[in-house]
């Protein structure tokens, strides 16, 4: 079973720029969430989608915004890049029932590292 | 709001010895309590999950963990190291199952395995 795929793996921005990073969930899985590392601030929630629909989101301005698709397939942009930006963003999916409710396990991709410069 | 606390930002045991990695939670409802595990250039690796069952709760690699709501403690332990386990170790906590996807990381433990 394939895992999240996540692409690209590494990119180089400018600030003021924008960037769109995308994420393939497992199989099967239609919640996905996305998390920033970063060596300052640690793993920080951004969002989660499920059924194309925004259900969490964290504490994060504006220019962070994602969507899902019909197949689970999940892209987050961020717009006018600024130098804090730069970080591991990570993308995980996990199960979830009809009703709603996670099985508390979530599937982590190696994640899209940006830098910007 | 919830928030994990992990003491000691790098830990260094020696290949065979106990590993203890240390895990403190802050939640006003009964938490959902997680370990994953980061190798290198990778991403997060479940380790095991407490969920309001068993409070000893055990997990892949020979990893386990016991929820001890007293001490609002959720410790790591392996009873042998591994050079294979040296990796950084973050805890994590969710309120329920709705929003178990919006975890709270804590700021992560460096395991380092010496020969």
């Amino acid at each position: 079973k394939a895992g999240v795929t996540q692409t690209p793996r590494y990119l180089i921005k400018t600030r003021g720029q924008q960037v769109t990073l995308s994420c393939s969930p497992i199989s099967g899985h239609r919640s996905v969430s996305w998390y920033q590392q970063t060596p300052g601030q640690g793993l920080q929630f951004l969002f989660e989608y499920f059924s194309e629909t925004q259900r969490n989101k964290g504490n994060f301005p504006g220019r962070f915004s994602g969507r899902q698709f019909s197949n689970s397939r999940s892209e987050m942009n961020v717009s006018t890049l600024e130098l804090g930006d730069s970080a591991l963003y990570l993308c995980a999916s996990s199960l979830r029932t009809s009703g709603g409710l996670n099985t508390g396990e979530l599937f982590f991709g190696e994640g899209s590292r940006l830098t910007v410069l | 709001a919830q928030s994990v606390t992990q003491l000691g930002s790098h830990v260094s045991v020696s290949e065979g010895a106990l590993v203890l990695l240390r895990c403190n939670y802050s939640s006003s409802v009964p938490p959902y309590l997680f370990w994953y595990v980061q190798y290198p250039n990778q991403g997060l690796q479940l380790l095991l999950k407490y969920t309001s069952a068993a409070t000893l709760v055990k997990g892949i690699n020979g990893f386990e963990a016991e929820f001890k709501k007293s001490e609002t403690s959720f410790h790591l332990t392996k009873p042998s190291a591994h050079m294979s386990d040296a990796a950084e170790y973050f805890c994590a906590v969710s309120d329920n199952t709705r929003t178990a996807s919006k975890l709270t990381f804590g700021t992560g433990t460096r395991l380092q395995v010496t020969l």
